[in-house]
C-alpha cells in the first residue's frame, strides 16, 4: 500500500479564494483525520470520519471550513473563503480500527499559504 | 481535555551520546500512546507505540516506556546519530481510542 496520500503537497492562493485539500486514506481503514499543523498551536484535530460518516467536527475553527468523505478512498477538506490565518500544514490520517493497536498512519501534508 | 506537555522542547547533543525525551499527560485514562518523527517539511512517521496494558516498547536503538499512573512516557535513543535530528511528538489517544491529542514536540539536533 503507498500509505496516505494527500494532493497537493504544496498550495499558495489568495485570500478569499475556495481551496480544495485532498486525501486518499490506506484502503480497508474505517478511520480518516484532517489534523492542521501550525507552530502556535501545535498538532490541532479538525474533524474525523468512520466508514465515511463524520462523527466529530468539534475541532472546525468556522463555517469557512467543510469536509466530505463521499466514499472509503476519498476525502476533501474545503476552505470557502480562505484566509491567511488558515496558513498551515494539514494532514490527512487514517486508522484501521478504533483504538487500533497500530495507530494512526499520516499523509506527507499539505502546506496551505494564502497571501 | 487532555493536555500534553513535552520537555525540553529543544535539545541539542554530540554525536553517539544517549538522550530522553519526555512527555507529560494530564488524563491517565488513555487507550495507547504513540511516539511520531518529522522532518522538516515532511509528514509524521510512527516510531513507537504502547498500547495502555504495556509498559515499554522497543525498537533498534529507540526504547519508549508509560507510566500511566504518573501521566508520563519517555523516549529513550541510544548512541545518536546526526540522522536522528528531527522532531519528535508523542501522541495520546484518549480511553475511546477516537483522539490524538499531541504534544508540541521536542526539537532535537545531535551534532556529528
Amino acid at each position: 500500500d503507498a500509505g496516505v496520500i494527500q494532493s497537493p503537497r504544496h498550495e499558495v492562493t489568495e485570500m478569499g479564494q475556495e481551496v480544495t485539500l485532498r486525501c486518499k486514506p490506506i484502503s480497508g481503514h474505517d478511520y480518516l483525520f484532517w489534523y492542521r499543523q501550525t507552530m502556535m498551536r501545535g498538532l490541532e484535530l479538525l474533524i474525523y470520519f468512520n466508514n465515511n460518516v463524520p462523527i466529530d467536527d468539534s475541532g472546525m475553527p468556522e463555517d469557512r471550513f467543510s469536509a466530505k468523505m463521499p466514499n472509503a478512498s476519498f476525502s476533501t477538506l474545503k476552505i470557502q473563503p480562505s484566509e491567511p490565518r488558515d496558513s498551515a500544514v494539514y494532514f490527512c490520517a487514517s486508522s484501521l480500527i478504533l483504538g487500533s493497536p497500530y495507530g494512526y498512519t499520516f499523509g506527507s501534508g499539505t502546506r496551505l499559504t494564502v497571501v | 481535555k487532555q493536555e500534553v506537555t513535552q520537555i525540553p522542547a529543544a535539545l541539542s547533543v554530540p554525536e553517539g551520546e544517549n538522550l530522553v525525551l519526555n512527555c507529560s499527560f494530564t488524563d491517565s485514562a488513555i487507550y495507547n500512546l504513540q511516539w511520531f518523527r518529522q522532518d522538516p517539511g515532511k509528514g509524521l512517521t510512527s516510531l513507537l507505540l504502547i498500547q495502555s496494558s504495556q509498559r515499554e516498547q522497543t525498537s533498534g536503538r529507540l526504547n519508549a516506556s508509560l507510566d500511566k499512573s504518573s501521566g508520563r512516557s519517555t523516549l529513550y535513543i541510544a548512541a545518536s546519530q546526526p540522522g536522528d535530528s528531527a522532531t519528535y511528538l508523542c501522541a495520546v489517544s484518549s480511553n475511546t481510542g477516537n483522539q490524538f491529542y499531541f504534544g508540541t514536540g521536542t526539537s532535537l539536533t545531535v551534532i556529528p
